[in-house]
């Protein structure tokens, strides 16, 4: 199965000011036709786990747009523009192109 | 708004089935294109995609499990079902089931005599 791997695995962002998770897969994430199927997730303490962002860059209803998602075949990445308080928690990302679709092994943010 | 909801028993014996439910709500099950999918979260591992459900009970389950899985979808009760059989201590953690788009809360279930 492809395995995906985040870092860092943890990140303690100041409030207001940016942070960036990497997240990368052993084997190209392109399928047939065209896309990349990377998903993003956060959870937040005590959650389930909520999408943020699916199909690379596509950002999920309701989604506040200081996240972005980028990146392409095997090297993505999630930026938050400014660090909320309410964005403490663990972001997973999760490719879908092959069977099964594997996560990486969570960030988790804490904002000071 | 669309709505998941598992339920089942939280302590299950090793050896003996894990069965749980997902009420859906807010859409109908067979709606759209979409499939109804399990995934769990053992206790400070990753994530672990089950298998997914079609609405016509088409299945796709995980390799890794595959020999223990079993799903299915009652479309008249707006539900779908995990079986997970002969379980382990190593099955004990967090079940959830989703959409993909939308998730349940989560359920945690102990595998213990």
């Amino acid at each position: 199965e492809v395995v995906m791997t985040q870092s860092p695995l943890s990140l303690t962002v100041t409030l207001g000011q940016p942070a960036s998770i990497s997240c990368w897969s052993n084997q190209s994430l392109l399928y047939s036709d065209g896309n990349a199927y990377l998903t993003w997730f956060q959870q937040r303490p005590g959650q389930s786990p909520r999408r943020l962002i699916y199909t690379v860059s596509k950002r999920d209803s309701g989604v506040p747009d200081r996240f972005t998602g980028s990146g392409s075949t095997t090297d993505f990445t999630l930026k938050i523009s400014r660090v909320e308080a309410e964005d403490v928690g663990v972001y997973f990302c999760m490719q879908g192109t092959h069977w099964p679709p594997t996560f990486g092994q969570g960030t988790k943010v804490e904002v000071k | 708004q669309v709505q998941l909801q598992e339920s089942g028993p939280r302590l299950v014996k090793p050896s003996q089935t894990l069965s749980l439910t997902c009420a859906v709500s807010g859409v109908s099950i067979t709606s759209g294109v979409y499939y109804w999918s399990w995934i769990r979260q053992p206790a400070g591992k990753r994530l672990e995609w089950i298998g997914r459900v079609y609405p016509s009970g088409s299945t796709n389950y995980n390799p890794s499990l595959k020999s223990r899985v079993n799903m299915s979808v009652d479309t008249t009760k707006n539900q779908f079902s995990l079986k997970l059989n002969s379980v382990t201590a190593a099955d004990t953690g967090f079940y959830y089931c989703s959409r993909g788009d939308y998730w349940g809360q989560g359920i945690l279930v102990t595998v213990s005599s």
